[in-house]
């Protein structure tokens, strides 16, 4: 069975640009979940949705930060512009049912911001 | 105080060690417990969930002190591939939040 799907895996961009992150989760499953992660800060939650609705997006850093989900099996992060300090491993996740703890992460894109 | 708390370690410990990790909370009203392993470069995965009366899983045993906030995970008999960062994890009602995670180092 497939897993979570991220793309890209690795992403180099210059400071400004937009950047488009994507993720298919698992079929069938309800909630999405948007993580960072950093060595100083650890994985953070940046959004989560549940049926496709946004529910939690306060862990959004900044206005720069927008994520979508138009329908249950394709969400997108996006940054733009860019900068140096988004440089960092993002993850997508995906569960079951809203309630249900256990989530199945994608592989991540790594992200660097010259 | 940070939500979940762990040393970073790292942990270097030759194979057949028994190690234990600790993590600490601060939200009393957290619903259920975790931890996920972490392999370098790649991304987290459920280990085994933590419950009240301790739980075991081969190797591993999980428990969980609700007065005093506090969940522990102890690896016996470690093995080379057990090497990995692992993540203390606490759920609210619908979402996790993460430790920053201990490092483990088993050497042959």
């Amino acid at each position: 069975d497939a897993g979570v799907i991220q793309s890209p895996r690795h992403e180099v961009t210059e400071m400004g640009q937009e950047v488009t992150l994507r993720c298919k989760p698992i079929s069938g499953h309800n909630s999405l979940f948007w993580y960072r992660q950093t060595m100083m800060r650890g994985l953070e939650l940046l959004i989560y949705f549940n049926n496709n609705v946004p529910i939690d997006d306060s862990g959004m850093p900044e206005d720069r930060f927008s994520a979508k989900m138009p329908n249950a099996s394709f969400s997108t992060l996006k940054i733009q512009p860019s900068e140096p300090r988004d440089s960092a491993v993002y993850f997508c996740a995906s569960s079951p049912q809203s309630g249900s703890n256990e989530q199945f992460f994608g592989p991540g894109t790594r992200l660097t911001v010259l | 105080r940070k939500e979940v708390e762990q040393d970073p370690g790292p942990f270097n410990v030759p194979e057949g060690a028994t190690v234990a990790f600790n993590c600490t909370y601060s939200n009393s009203a957290s619903q259920s417990f975790f931890w996920y392993r972490q392999d370098c470069r790649k991304e987290p995965k459920l280990l085994m969930s933590v419950y009240s009366s301790g739980n075991e899983d081969g190797r591993f045993t999980a428990q969980l002190n609700r007065a005093s906030q506090y969940i522990s995970l102890l690896i016996r008999d470690s093995k080379l591939s057990d090497s990995a960062t692992y993540l203390c994890v606490v759920a609210g009602y619908s979402t996790l939040t993460f430790g920053k995670g201990t490092m483990l180092l088993v050497s042959p």
